[in-house]
């Protein structure tokens, strides 16, 4: 499986500010994905980082809020915009690689606003 | 779009015991089914999967079953220990290889 590293493990941020997480895998990935998790609930799809191009992004999500980057396949950044305290929740970075369904996830990123 | 409901939310189970957590879901399309053990403080980590053209699959004391025609698969644990206790999310894939998530079982084993 890829080893991922995302940094950083936790922050805690003013609101009104922006955060931004880093994501490396060790090898080269195919797809790269953002979810989120709120305190004590499930994972939820933000977007897909498209190596070279624009995020999809899910329902609910949009870009000025949630810009997302991917220069090449072993890295992608999520930039949390003008946090508020309902962004407060653990991010997590996915990969999958072009040979194999399994996805992969990084430890997460916790953020508390404040 | 695809829809995954988790049953229980919270499961107690005393160690030896075994704990069975079951996911059914919406779209017949969905082909790969993994489920993913999350320990407090960390990233989920896949445990087991299954793919839509086997009806079981085990490793050690972690198996899963799938039952394409009712939309449901579910997670077995035998033998339960300790340091099983964690939260457990199914999981199944879209058309476009994401992956849409249960609510979440969490698992306590008692000593």
């Amino acid at each position: 499986s890829a080893v991922i590293s995302q940094k950083p493990s936790r922050d805690i941020c003013q609101r009104g500010t922006s955060l931004t997480i880093q994501c490396q895998v060790d090898s080269q990935v195919t797809m790269m994905f953002w979810y989120r998790q709120q305190p004590g609930q499930s994972l939820t799809l933000i977007a897909t980082a498209n190596q070279g191009s624009e995020a999809t992004y899910e329902s609910g999500f949009v870009i000025d809020k949630f810009p997302i980057s991917r220069p090449n396949l072993t890295f992608s950044t999520l930039t949390v915009s003008n946090m508020s305290p309902e962004d407060s929740s653990i991010y997590l970075c996915s990969v999958q690689t072009a040979t194999r369904t399994e996805a992969f996830f990084g430890q997460g990123t916790r953020l508390t606003v404040v | 779009g695809e829809n995954v409901e988790q049953h229980p939310s919270t499961l107690s189970v005393q160690e030896g015991d075994s704990a069975v957590i079951k996911c059914t879901y919406s779209d017949s399309a969905s082909n790969y089914f993994p489920w993913y053990k999350q320990e407090l403080g960390k990233g989920p980590q896949l445990i087991i999967d299954i793919r839509s053209n086997v009806g079981e699959k085990k490793d050690q004391r972690i198996a899963v079953t799938l039952n394409k025609t009712a939309k449901h698969f579910s997670l077995h644990i035998t033998e339960t220990q300790p340091e099983d206790s964690a939260v457990y999310f199914c999981a199944a894939n879209t058309g476009f290889q994401k992956l849409v998530f249960g609510t979440g079982t969490r698992l306590l084993v008692s000593p």
